[in-house]
């Protein structure tokens, strides 16, 4: 079955810099690659997916890429600010409505 | 905005008692989901749901659990005896149909003494 591993397990940034998270699966079935915040005491909240005919993607501050052929796609955030600190988790799915296989997630701090 | 809600937001129960945990998902999603994170852990796919039957079960899944869609608007997760490796904070999701993007609720923290 799929597995998905993430990198690094935690990340300390200064306001205002860049923080980029990593991803790698092993099925190449999978096709759609979400990334989630999880604040303290909430549930994961989708901030930014990629499809497998994207190579890209990006909304303000955050992007993703995905390269197929390695089979790795990164989050990235940029001009980051202390509200982005949270565990950010990264997943994989075959197929609409299918499972998300999850990483073991990134806890980003970043400090004032 | 819609959001999927789920009670309560924390349950103790005893090592053998049975637990039902209740998800509202949002009203015009299709498909429901189950995860569980033990704490510190990755996010674990539990169970899925569409049109009143489980449409796919990981191993974490077994017996012990079952789900049900008792009316038009919540769907539960019930464990019939609870264990102590059972303690995690379980995620209820949904999802439109027609698209791949998860909806998450905030959880509800299980603990089992």
């Amino acid at each position: 079955g799929e597995n998905v591993e993430q990198h690094p397990s935690t990340l300390s940034v200064q306001e205002g810099d860049s923080a980029v998270i990593k991803c790698t699966y092993s099925d190449s079935a999978s096709n759609y690659f979400p990334w989630y915040k999880q604040e303290l005491g909430k549930g994961p909240q989708l901030i930014i997916d990629i499809r497998s005919n994207v190579g890209e993607k990006k909304d303000q501050r955050i992007a993703v890429t995905l390269n197929k052929t390695a089979k790795h796609f990164s989050l990235h955030i940029t001009e980051t600010q202390p509200e982005d600190s949270a565990v950010y988790f990264c997943a994989a799915s075959e197929r609409s409505q299918g499972n998300l296989i999850f990483g073991k997630g990134t806890k980003l701090s970043v400090k004032p | 905005e819609p959001e999927v809600t789920q009670t309560p937001s924390h349950q103790v129960t005893q090592m053998g008692q049975e637990v039902i945990l209740r998800c509202v998902p949002i009203s015009n999603h299709l498909y429901f989901y189950w995860y569980r994170q033990i704490l510190g852990q990755k996010v674990e796919f539990l169970v899925s749901f569409y049109n009143n039957e489980i449409s796919e079960k990981s191993e974490i899944f077994d017996d012990q659990f079952s789900v049900e869609r008792p009316d038009g608007s919540n769907f539960t997760l019930k464990i019939r005896s609870t264990k102590l490796e059972d303690s995690a904070m379980y995620f209820c999701a949904s999802n439109y149909g027609i698209s791949y993007e998860q909806y998450f609720g905030p959880g509800t923290r299980l603990t089992v003494t």
